[in-house]
Formats: C-alpha cells, sequence, structure tokens
C-alpha cells in the first residue's frame, strides 16, 4: 500500500522568511495530494490540493509542486506570518480506489518566529 | 465551526468498558471517516462509509467498530478489545468519497483511566 514520509518533522523560521516542507510517496498510482493545516487544538483544514496531472499549483502565499518521476511533492510557503504557526500534514491518495483512501504523512509543525 | 460536530471533546474510558464516540453531519455528504492522531504518527484511517448501511475497515480497524444507520451520523465504538485507545480521534466527511476535500470535525480526546 501507500507510504507516505514527511520532512522535516520541525521548521523553524523567522517572519518573512520563506518554508519549504518535503514528502515522498510510494505508490506511482497516487494521483491526488492535498495539503492540511491543523493550528493547536483545532481541526485540521485543507489549504491546498494538487492533481497528478499538473506540475505546480499555487494560491496567495502558498504553492505546492509535485515531482511524478521522483515521487515527490512540496508545500511552499512564502514571507511567513506568525499565523502560519501550525502542524503541516501532507496526504497521497491512490487511483481508481472507489474511494477517497488518503494517506498521511507524519506532519510538520512549523513555528514563525515574530 | 457548523457542519460536522463531534462529541463528546473529552472522554475516559475505564478498563474492559466500550465507549461511543459520536459524529454528525448536516453537509449533506455521502462519505464519512474516522481516523485516530497520535503525536509523531500522523492521521491513520480506522473506518470509512461511502453510503448508508454501509462501511469499510481502514488500517487500523482492530478493536473499533462503527455503524451507519443515518446518512448523517457515524459514530464509533471503542471496544474493550483496544488496548490502546488513548488518542485524539477525528471525524470527517466528504461529498462523495473520491479525492476531494475532507471537511473535519473538532475531535474528541480519549484517556484511559
Amino acid at each position: 500500500g501507500e507510504n507516505v514520509e514527511q520532512h522535516p518533522s520541525t521548521l523553524s523560521v523567522q517572519e518573512g522568511d520563506s518554508a519549504v516542507i518535503k514528502c515522498t510517496y510510494s505508490d506511482s498510482a497516487s494521483n491526488y495530494f492535498p495539503w492540511y493545516k491543523q493550528e493547536l487544538g483545532k481541526r485540521p483544514q485543507l489549504i491546498i490540493d494538487i492533481r497528478s496531472n499538473v506540475g505546480e499549483k499555487k494560491d496567495q502565499r502558498i504553492a505546492v509542486t509535485l515531482n511524478k518521476t521522483a515521487k515527490h511533492f512540496s508545500l511552499h510557503i512564502t514571507e511567513t506570518q506568525p499565523e502560519d504557526s501550525a502542524v503541516y500534514f501532507c496526504a497521497a491518495s491512490g487511483r481508481n480506489t472507489g474511494f477517497q483512501k488518503l494517506v498521511f504523512g507524519t506532519g510538520t509543525r512549523l513555528l514563525v518566529s515574530p | 465551526d457548523g457542519g460536522i460536530t463531534q462529541s463528546p471533546k473529552y472522554l475516559f474510558r475505564k478498563e474492559g468498558q466500550n465507549v461511543t464516540l459520536s459524529c454528525e453531519q448536516n453537509l449533506n455528504h455521502d462519505a464519512m471517516y474516522w481516523y485516530r492522531q497520535d503525536p509523531g504518527q500522523g492521521l491513520r484511517l480506522i473506518y470509512y462509509s461511502q453510503i448508508v448501511n454501509d462501511f469499510q475497515k481502514g488500517d487500523i480497524a482492530e478493536g473499533y467498530s462503527v455503524s451507519r444507520e443515518k446518512k448523517e451520523s457515524f459514530p464509533l465504538t471503542v471496544t474493550s478489545a483496544q488496548k490502546n485507545p488513548t488518542a485524539f480521534y477525528l471525524c470527517a466527511s466528504s461529498i462523495r468519497g473520491r479525492d476531494e476535500k475532507l471537511f473535519f470535525g473538532s475531535g474528541t480526546q480519549l484517556s484511559v483511566l
């Protein structure tokens, strides 16, 4: 089955810096890759997702890139702000499974210092 | 924060006891899921349901049971067979269950007395 690895487990940056979180997946049939943000004490929320027919997707300060050949995808946050501090989870979903069986990474705790 | 509601927020289980976690959604979503969240392990799928009266085991179903008698409700029972139940449990729903956004509840923290 699918296995998703996420790095780093913790990331500390200064406000205004960029942050990059990387994930690798094992199943070449995976075709949907969402990123969820979980603030302390709150529920995870989708911040961006990408499908395997696209190499990059941007939404304001957030971007995700996908390299199907290498089977890895990354989350890029530019001009970080203290409110970006949270745990970020990547996930991968297989193809033609008939249901959404997401496999999540272990999470990255991002701390943005003022 | 409406849409998908979990209760209780905190739950304590005694040895040999079964406990049930509630999950209700008013989003008219077909698919519902239960995930377990442990520190440093991400979210792991326990059970999912794509339609009323049907559900499937996820990756860590042993010691858990579910029912889906109504579209809006997907309760999770943690049985006494689950030897390490202490965790944060998240319920989620999605429109059809096919590579789409998950809407999460606010979670239930289960601890063993």
